[in-house]
């Protein structure tokens, strides 16, 4: 299928551990997001990619997570030294939004299946 | 601080019958609201969409009202079908801004 790819769909890993998530969007899609769905709520932004560049960060929650896109294809979203607290659904999407600034507020956005992280 | 709320947890209906899932925002600057439906397992699936300069639009089964004095929309599906059994997700946004989900719906619809 042509859709959104993400791995590990499963993720179980030790407090305080590295883990890095992938994402790989759909061909020809220029725009990349991450969310995080916590259990019982609704996805969360994490980062908006236009390109190789991150547009809007905003959505981090610290200095543990960071993402990069270095081809403006596949994504890494890495998260250091992790915490339980840290336990989601990590949710990958992707659109044909071009703009550079922020996120284009008429965009539709192709989800992936995500990756379930638990940190014991 | 939740910006978008959708207050029913979960939402039973006949097959054949409407379904209506509601939802609530607080920011007036939101002017695009979107509609995600998913199911276990999956990630969220666009299902329809409304900008604010519009009051309802319509995609098949599928019809979204807006009501921007009560920072209201909500979502109607006639008839129900089985197949529409899943959790809904209301979303928005600001012009440049990221998107807010609510918790999402639970509907079941009972053959």
């Amino acid at each position: 299928g042509a859709g959104v790819s993400q791995t590990p769909s499963n993720k179980v890993t030790e407090k305080g551990k590295y883990v890095e998530l992938r994402c790989d969007p759909i061909s020809g899609h220029t725009a990349l997001y991450w969310y995080r769905q916590s259990l019982g709520q609704g996805p969360e932004f994490l980062i908006y990619f236009q390109g190789t560049g991150a547009a809007d960060d905003s959505g981090l929650p610290n200095d543990r997570f960071f993402a990069v896109r270095p081809e403006g294809s596949v994504s890494t979203l890495k998260i250091q030294r992790t915490e339980r607290g840290d336990s989601a659904v990590y949710l990958c999407a992707s659109s044909t939004a071009t703009s550079g600034r922020g996120v284009p507020s008429t965009d539709t956005q192709y989800f992936g299946p995500g990756t379930r992280l638990t940190v014991l | 601080d939740q910006q978008v709320k959708q207050n029913s947890p979960s939402l039973s209906v006949q097959e054949g019958r409407i379904s209506i899932l509601n939802c609530d925002y607080t920011n007036s600057m939101f002017d695009y609201f979107l509609w995600y439906k998913k199911y276990p397992a999956e990630g969220p699936t666009f299902l329809i969409s409304i900008s604010s300069i519009k009051d309802k639009n319509e995609d098949g089964r599928f019809t979204v009202f807006l009501n921007k004095s009560a920072k209201h929309l909500s979502l109607h599906i006639v008839p129900s079908q089985p197949g529409d059994s899943a959790v809904y997700f209301c979303a928005a946004s600001a012009p440049w801004g990221q998107f807010y989900f609510g918790t999402g719906t639970s509907l079941t619809v009972i053959p």
